[in-house]
C-alpha cells in the first residue's frame, strides 16, 4: 500500500510566524502535490513538483513556497503565516509514468493561524 | 480550463436505498474522471477512476459511477447505502494532454440514514 504521511495532524501558529509541514511518501512517486482544502472550495493546487528541486505554481501559490531536496519529501513552506491561511492541508503524490495516475493522499495537516 | 461542478452540497438517502451523487464537468479534449472519499478528518480515498473503454466502472467499498460524454457527467453510484458510506465525496477530472494537475469539485457531503 502507498503511504503519504505528513507531519502534524494539528498545528497553531501565530500570524507572522514561519511555518512548516512536511510531506514523505514511501513508494518511489516521482509527483508530490500540496492541496488546501476548505468548506465549500473543494480542493485548490498550491505547488507541485514531478522532480527532486523541481516545482511549479499550482492555482494558489501566493504565501506559500515548497521545497523537495528528496524525491520521498515535499515540504511547504509558509513564511509569514496569516490568519486567512488557516485551513486544512492535504499532502498528495503519484507515479509520473502516465498522466492517468492516481494520487494518493495524506491524512491532512490542520492548521490554525491566530 | 478544465471545471468540475458537484451541483448538491447535501445528500441524504436511507440505509439499504441506492444512492447517486451527482458530478458535471467542463474539459476541452478527452477527460480522465476519478471519485475520492474523505472520511471525518482524514486525507481522501480513491475510488474509481475512467480512462477510457467502459462506461461503467466499479471501484471500492461497492461504489460504480457512470461515464456519460454527451452530458459530460460521471455521476457516482451505490445500490444499497450503509450508514457507513456517510463522507464527503470529491470529483475530480483531469484533461488529457494538460498537464498532471487534478481540479476537484467543491466535494458533496453524504448522509445514510438509519
Amino acid at each position: 500500500d502507498v503511504k503519504v504521511t505528513q507531519s502534524s495532524r494539528y498545528l497553531v501558529k501565530r500570524t507572522g510566524e514561519k511555518v512548516f509541514l512536511e510531506c514523505v511518501q514511501d513508494m518511489d512517486h516521482e509527483n508530490m502535490f500540496w492541496y488546501r482544502q476548505d468548506p465549500g472550495l473543494g480542493l485548490r493546487l498550491i505547488y507541485f513538483s514531478y522532480d527532486v528541486k523541481m516545482k511549479e505554481k499550482g492555482d494558489i501559490p501566493e504565501g506559500y513556497s515548497v521545497s523537495r531536496e528528496k524525491k520521498e519529501r515535499f515540504s511547504l513552506i509558509l513564511e509569514s503565516a496569516s490568519t486567512n491561511q488557516t485551513s486544512m492541508y492535504l499532502c498528495a503524490s503519484s507515479l509520473a509514468s502516465g498522466r492517468t495516475d492516481t494520487q494518493y493522499f495524506g491524512p491532512g495537516t490542520r492548521l490554525t493561524v491566530l | 480550463a478544465q471545471s468540475v461542478a458537484q451541483p448538491e452540497d447535501q445528500v441524504n438517502v436511507a440505509e439499504g436505498n441506492p444512492l447517486t451523487v451527482k458530478c458535471t464537468y467542463s474539459v476541452s479534449g478527452n477527460p480522465y474522471l476519478f471519485w475520492y472519499v474523505q472520511y471525518p478528518n482524514r486525507g481522501l480515498q480513491f475510488l474509481l477512476k475512467y480512462i477510457t473503454g467502459d462506461n461503467l466502472v466499479k471501484g471500492s467499498y461497492g461504489f460504480e459511477a457512470e461515464f456519460n460524454k454527451s452530458q459530460t457527467s460521471f455521476h457516482l453510484k451505490k445500490p444499497s447505502a450503509l450508514v457507513s458510506d456517510s463522507a464527503l465525496y470529491f470529483c475530480a477530472v483531469r484533461e488529457y494532454n494538460y498537464g498532471q494537475n487534478f481540479v476537484f469539485g467543491p466535494g458533496t457531503r453524504l448522509s445514510v440514514l438509519p
